[in-house]
């Protein structure tokens, strides 16, 4: 139980152009998502946290035009990177947090994307 | 402000040999604890939380972790490496009721033959 995924798994893109990435939970109600950036062989940074229907909260230096997010359900949250530039080639990896009578406490991870921008 | 610091980037162990990572956190209260396993190229998996009660905690694929209030410490440890262990493992801290977990930099585990 508790799985999380994500598609695509890696993406390749040209600069300037938009990338969607998906997390889903499967067996479970995700009361929140969360995003997080990970580059080569460094710790995960949150980027934001995002709850079903409301707008994301965003870390600070996350800019929130470029990195678009939509939770629109309980068991879908998507990520959209705007204008893609080759900085933001990264491993793009998203959490969920199962909803529960009492608190859950638990972060589930989903197994990642690679976005690789020319 | 939450911190957690893992001292070790990278430690070998030879197969068969006990392991124990170390992680330290600044937290003004005791917060949830968490250890994560990474593969190269995938997500990250649960191998044991901590938030209340006994203080050393039984995770899966036989990992165990001990929390120390007094050294603010939340060390992994595993009797027997095996070569599938080797991978990026991550300590989290998250406040109590809790939202958003941070992440210290990792340790890489080498396994020798």
């Amino acid at each position: 139980g508790a799985v999380v995924s994500q598609h695509p798994s890696r993406v390749i893109c040209k600069s300037g152009t938009s990338v969607k990435i998906e997390c889903r939970s499967l067996d479970f109600q995700a009361t929140t998502m969360f995003w997080y950036r990970q580059f080569p062989k460094q710790s995960l940074m949150l980027m934001a946290t995002s709850n079903e229907g409301s707008k994301a909260t965003y870390e600070q230096g996350v800019e929130k035009d470029k990195f678009l997010i939509n939770h629109a359900s309980l068991t879908l949250s998507t990520l959209t990177v705007t204008s893609a530039h080759p900085e933001d080639s990264s491993f793009y990896i998203c959490s969920a947090e199962m909803k529960r009578v009492s608190r859950s406490e638990t972060q589930y991870f989903g197994p990642g994307t690679r976005l690789l921008v020319l | 402000a939450q911190s957690v610091t893992q001292p070790d980037i990278h430690i070998t162990v030879s197969e068969g040999a006990s392991l124990e990572l170390r992680c330290n956190y600044s937290y003004g209260a005791t917060p949830y604890l968490f250890w994560y396993v990474q593969s190269p190229g995938q997500g990250l998996q649960l191998l044991l939380k901590y938030f209340s009660g006994d203080t050393l905690v039984q995770g899966i694929k036989g990992f165990e972790a001990e929390f120390k209030r007094s050294q603010s410490s939340f060390n992994l440890r595993k009797p027997s490496v095996h070569w599938s262990d080797a991978a990026e493992y991550f300590c989290a801290v998250g406040p109590p009721g809790f939202q958003k977990l941070v992440f210290g930099t990792g340790t890489r585990l080498l396994v020798s033959p």
